[in-house]
């Protein structure tokens, strides 16, 4: 069964520049979630989506957005990049249907995004 | 809100020795709680969870984890490091429904094995 797919995996950018990363989730998981990555502020949520409506939202800016296709491939995207948003940006999948029972989040590799 | 503590950015062992990595949560209603460890320039793998049921949890790779609801406590053990355990590891909390696809994350705890 195949893991999660993130692509593109490293990614340099200029300020002021937008972005989209992309995330293939595993076969049959309808949640998607986001993540940043730093080492100074550690691992944050940014959003989830569950057949292709967002269910949860971190505490982000705008300039960060999200979607989901019909099926379950999400990217997300980032405007006006600034320095700061320099991280990695980790994509996780899970069976996560909100009606109950545990699951788990399977994550991607990551991408490293560098703001110059 | 939920959070999630660890304490000690940084462990050090000694191949062979006891591994412990603490964790303390945060949360208002019962929670779901994970460990994860991550390799340089890799994503997250699951190392063991702890939804409902018995306290002790064991994990892959030899690490077992135990809820203490008294202490709000999920702290990770491992008997006897391996040079190949040296990675960062996150405890993770789930949001309060616990079936989303939310964790809350404490900082992480860079775990060095020394030879």
């Amino acid at each position: 069964k195949a893991g999660v797919t993130q692509t593109p995996r490293y990614l340099i950018k200029t300020r002021g520049q937008q972005v989209t990363l992309s995330c293939s989730p595993i076969s049959g998981h309808r949640s998607v979630s986001w993540y940043q990555q730093t080492p100074g502020q550690g691992l944050q949520f940014l959003f989830e989506y569950f057949s292709e409506t967002q269910r949860n939202k971190g505490n982000f800016p705008g300039r960060f957005s999200g979607r989901q296709f019909s099926n379950s491939r999400s990217e997300m995207n980032v405007s006006t990049l600034e320095l700061g948003d320099s991280a990695l940006y980790l994509c996780a999948s899970s069976l996560a249907t909100g009606r109950g029972g545990n699951t788990e989040a399977f994550f991607g590799q990551g991408t490293r995004l560098t703001v110059v | 809100a939920q959070s999630v503590t660890q304490l000690g950015s940084h462990v050090s062992v000694s191949e062979g020795a006891l591994v412990l990595l603490r964790c303390n949560y945060s949360s208002s209603v019962p929670p779901y709680l994970f460990w994860y460890v991550q390799y340089p320039n890799q994503g997250l793998q699951l190392l063991l969870k702890y939804t409902t049921g018995a306290t002790l949890v064991k994990g892959i790779n030899g690490f077992e984890a135990e809820f203490k609801k008294s202490e709000t406590s999920f702290h990770l053990t491992k008997p006897s490091a391996h040079m190949s355990d040296a990675a960062e590891y996150f405890c993770a909390v789930s949001a309060p429904s616990g079936n989303t696809g939310k964790l809350i994350f404490g900082q992480g705890t860079t775990l060095q094995v020394k030879p």
